[in-house]
């Protein structure tokens, strides 16, 4: 059964704290993102990756880092400099030189 | 700053009704288009992609593409209670690495 999982589904960290968000995906995609939305607004672009150890920093990467280890998986890890870290986060791919992206069920982050 | 828009609503349609969703890109060479249903809590699914100039069916659904107007539409004929959700316009980048995505248009529909 192919597809993209996000780990955990609610997370609550305290200020100060860095957090690593899973996604792994099945779907032998190359290419995967990780997306951040808040309330009432689009989907903004935190980091892509189109091969394995290479990614590019998309339009709000600061406070955020990546890795690209394996093809499956890409973790996002949250850290202490990013100013507003509550948000739904979700992580998609896709196939190399394909727009069409699939989304994962997203990672729900709370920090106070 | 390439830029994708749309009305955010909420647009409220009767069951039944045809839901005219609309969005303007800013990015005059983009080529790819994407309309995304997200239900609330959920994360995004793709329902229609549209490459060329015209009209693309599937299904309720039909996407229409108009390039020289920096124009994209999404028509949900016969709709129902069940497409009650915001749709999100998403259209490729020239680089082609990643998508732009509009803040969204919520859709009510009412029984």
């Amino acid at each position: 059964d192919g597809g993209i999982t996000q780990s955990p589904k609610y997370l609550f960290r305290k200020e100060g704290q860095n957090v690593t968000l899973s996604c792994e995906q099945n779907l032998n995609h190359d290419a995967m993102y990780w997306y951040r939305q808040d309330p009432g607004q689009g989907l903004r672009l935190i980091y892509y990756s189109q091969i394995v150890n290479d990614f590019q920093k998309g339009d709000i990467a600061e406070g955020y880092s990546v890795s690209r280890e394996k093809k499956e998986s890409f973790p996002l890890t949250v850290t202490s400099a990013q100013k507003n870290p509550t948000a739904f986060y979700l992580c998609a791919s896709s196939l190399p030189g394909s727009y069409e992206q699939y989304f994962g069920p997203g990672t729900r982050l709370t920090v106070t | 700053q390439k830029e994708v828009e749309q009305n955010s609503g909420p647009l409220s349609v009767p069951e039944g009704a045809i839901a005219s969703l609309n969005c303007t890109y800013s990015d005059r060479g983009s080529q790819s288009f994407f309309w995304y249903r997200q239900y609330s809590g959920k994360s995004p699914e793709l329902i229609m992609f549209i490459y060329s100039n015209g009209d693309k069916e599937d299904g309720r659904f039909t996407a229409q593409l108009n390039k020289a107007s920096q124009y994209v539409s999404l028509l949900i004929r016969d709709s129902q209670p069940s497409d009650s959700a915001t749709y999100l316009c998403a259209v490729g980048n020239q680089a082609g690495t990643a998508l732009i995505f509009g803040k969204g248009t919520t859709l009510s529909v009412s029984s």
